[in-house]
């Protein structure tokens, strides 16, 4: 069945860091691709998505992801994270069924230090 | 900016009876669906609706599961008889038809349900 896994569980960070979060699914036929995030309090937002074209997507406050499809992966990246990047980050991916179900991964809670 | 509303926020039952979650999609989105995530685990499809029927349900969403867009503007899940295991935040998304099925989803705030 189709999987999403998310290395990291909790990152805490300082302000200025540079972010990587893990992202790896199992399917190996034509995925769209999407990074959720969730600040306190507040429901699930789009970051960014992958559907074709430049593997390298830019999404909105100066977050980016990149597809790598040898290696079936969708990392995030910033390089340098505010305070207000402490959230909760989800990456999902829908595939064969042709329903749009999203199949989220664990999610990864990112703290940044003031 | 047009948002996907859920109602209520919380809502505590007692095992065995039957909630309605109700949610208002964006106006012009024709999917809908529905997820939960279980406190600590991960978000879980439950069921996706367009053209007013289910599209795909997950083994979660059993014969206790049912879902409805009653009016054309509310999308609705009931759990007929609740169980201690059916605590969970359940989200309500919609899409449009921009890419088809893999057009981003647009999730709401969330209904916290707890089965006591």
């Amino acid at each position: 069945a189709q999987s999403v896994s998310q290395h990291n569980h909790h990152v805490i960070l300082s302000e200025a860091a540079s972010l990587e979060l893990g992202c790896n699914y199992s399917y190996g036929g034509t995925v769209n691709l999407f990074w959720y995030v969730q600040y306190p309090g507040q429901h699930l937002q789009l970051l960014l998505k992958y559907f074709s074209g430049d593997p390298l997507v830019k999404g909105i406050k100066g977050f980016e992801a990149e597809f790598i499809k040898s290696k079936f992966s969708f990392n995030l990246r910033k390089p340098s994270v505010q305070w207000s990047d402490t959230a909760e980050y989800f990456c999902a991916v829908n595939g064969p069924s042709n329903t749009g179900k999203l199949i989220f991964g664990q999610g990864t809670t990112l703290q940044v230090k003031p | 900016e047009p948002e996907v509303t859920q109602t209520p926020s919380h809502q505590v039952t007692q095992m065995g009876q039957e909630v309605i979650l109700r949610c208002v999609p964006i106006s012009n989105h024709l999917y809908f669906y529905w997820y939960r995530q279980i406190l600590g685990q991960k978000v879980e499809f439950l069921v996706s609706f367009y053209n007013n029927e289910i599209s795909e349900k997950s083994e979660i969403f059993d014969d206790q599961f049912s879902v409805e867009r009653p009016d054309g503007s509310n999308f609705t899940l009931k759990i007929r008889s609740t169980k201690l295991e059916d605590s969970a935040m359940y989200f309500c998304a919609s899409s449009d038809a921009g890419q088809g099925v893999g057009e981003t989803q647009y999730f709401g705030p969330g209904t916290r349900l707890l089965v006591l």
